[in-house]
């Protein structure tokens, strides 16, 4: 069975870091790109980011690149998303996400985990 | 960006109807589109990708149509536990953006 485990949240003050993880099993973890989706009642789901297998490639959407570094060790069969400069507008459950196909990346995602909530206020 | 517009934001059903969610996008995006379902307090689940295959394990009274800029999720034959929210996304162009949902209640 396919799990995704996040961790890692909490309450961090503007322009604070933290660093979320997410320890996959049941699958082989190194075939398959990865991500962070994150959602909130006002807007919404948000694709945030992505990494191939072999981390050659890496996305983001706008509004995180430079305060926001996703990254994966095959070893751990964990990814990670580091999170800095952090602003109101990055609090949202953040889920970890796996991409449908096996060696692509599709943005299409058919595994969640349950979520990590970030907070981000004084 | 993309953008995703979604109808209608609820709608209200009983057991056996026939529903139907309609997405549109800014721009055309091929077939590159995919439906979620998420139930309260839950993950969203994958339904449908590439606009009409389903995923595996999904009923088959999911039917997703559509392709460009308009698409279509046809659920025929509502069952209690198809009572929930559901989310379009196009996964075209980045950033891959999602519809703001459509709660189906009873």
């Amino acid at each position: 069975e396919v799990q995704l485990v996040e961790s890692g949240g909490g309450l961090v003050k503007p322009g604070g870091s933290l660093r979320l993880s997410c320890t996959a099993s049941g699958f082989s973890f190194s075939s398959y790109s990865m991500g962070w989706v994150r959602q909130t009642p006002g807007k919404g789901l948000e694709w945030v980011s992505s990494i191939n297998p072999d981390s050659s490639y890496i996305y983001y959407r706008d509004s995180v690149k430079g305060r926001f570094t996703i990254s994966r060790d095959s070893a751990k069969n964990s990814l990670y998303l580091q999170m800095s400069s952090l602003t109101a507008e990055d609090t949202a459950l953040y889920y970890c996400v796996r991409d449908r196909l096996m060696g692509y990346t599709r943005w299409d995602f058919d595994h969640w985990g349950q979520g990590s909530l970030v907070t981000v206020s004084s | 960006d993309i953008q995703v517009t979604q109808s209608p934001s609820s709608l209200s059903a009983s057991v056996g109807d026939r529903v139907t969610i309609t997405c549109r996008t800014s721009q055309s995006v091929y077939t590159n589109f995919n439906w979620y379902q998420q139930k309260s307090g839950k993950a969203p689940k994958l339904l449908i990708h590439d606009a009409t295959t389903l995923y595996g394990g999904v009923p088959s009274r999911f039917r997703g149509s559509g392709s460009g800029t308009e698409f279509t999720l046809t659920v025929s034959g509502l069952q209690p536990e198809d009572f929930a929210t559901y989310f379009c996304q196009q996964s075209s162009r980045s950033p891959y953006t999602f519809g703001q949902g459509t709660t189906v209640q009873i």
